[in-house]
């Protein structure tokens, strides 16, 4: 069945460690996003791919770097997790086209806490 | 700026009712807009699509409404269900550069009691 998925679901570690988010899409697609989200708030931009080996920086500004080697699989790391990396980051694929003129289907997330 | 802006901020409403939420955008040149519903702890799912030439699109008990002059959408849900308690985001597509941006509201958190 065509989807996305992510993991893990809940990460909770301390101050300073490596974190990488996994996600994979079995959609077909070639565009991929991730997407940062607090609670009550609106969902931002932090990275996005065309296709492999393309990465671009999203509106907001992140710590965080990402890599395309294969086209269904977009993993984020952070390499030294702080308490205000706290947040649900959101993966997202869509099919041709521009970054928005087609429908992006999200993953479940990722909620992210760092101690 | 281009903004999205929606209210009610949350709402509670009784199992059965009916309920409309609002949103209001600045986005220019205007592409898509979108609403998106969003369970707690889950990614937001595509509820509907609306084109500037569009003026209300429906998805069984959702009916969406849009009017391109004022820049302002409705989402309307009838005969509520307690599976509706959920975030409801407004989405508006800028047509204006070849990346076809994005811009999400923050959304209306919507609770259906029984």
């Amino acid at each position: 069945e065509a989807d996305i998925y992510q993991t893990p679901r809940y990460l909770v570690i301390g101050t300073g460690k490596k974190i990488t988010l996994e996600c994979s899409q079995t959609m077909g697609h070639d565009k991929m996003y991730w997407y940062q989200q607090d609670p009550g708030m609106e969902l931002h931009l932090i990275h996005y791919s065309y296709g492999v080996n393309s990465t671009e920086k999203g509106d907001l500004s992140s710590e965080s770097t990402v890599s395309r080697i294969r086209t269904e699989h977009f993993p984020l790391t952070l390499e030294s997790a702080r308490p205000s990396h706290t947040s649900q980051y959101l993966c997202a694929s869509s099919g041709s086209g521009g970054l928005g003129y087609n429908e992006q289907f999200f993953g479940p997330g990722t909620r992210l806490t760092v101690l | 700026k281009n903004q999205v802006e929606q209210s009610p901020q949350s709402l509670i409403i009784l199992e059965g009712k009916n309920c409309t939420l609002q949103c209001n955008y600045t986005v220019s040149p205007f592409s898509n807009l979108r609403w998106y519903k969003q369970d707690t702890g889950r990614g937001p799912v595509s509820l509907t699509i609306m084109t500037f030439s569009e003026n209300t699109k429906s998805n069984g008990r959702y009916t969406a409404t849009l009017d391109a002059d004022t820049k302002q959408s409705s989402l309307h849900i009838t005969a509520s269900q307690l599976s509706d308690s959920a975030s409801y985001i407004c989405v508006v597509i800028d047509r204006g550069s070849t990346l076809g941006r994005l811009y999400f509201g923050r959304g209306t958190q919507l609770t259906v009691w029984p």
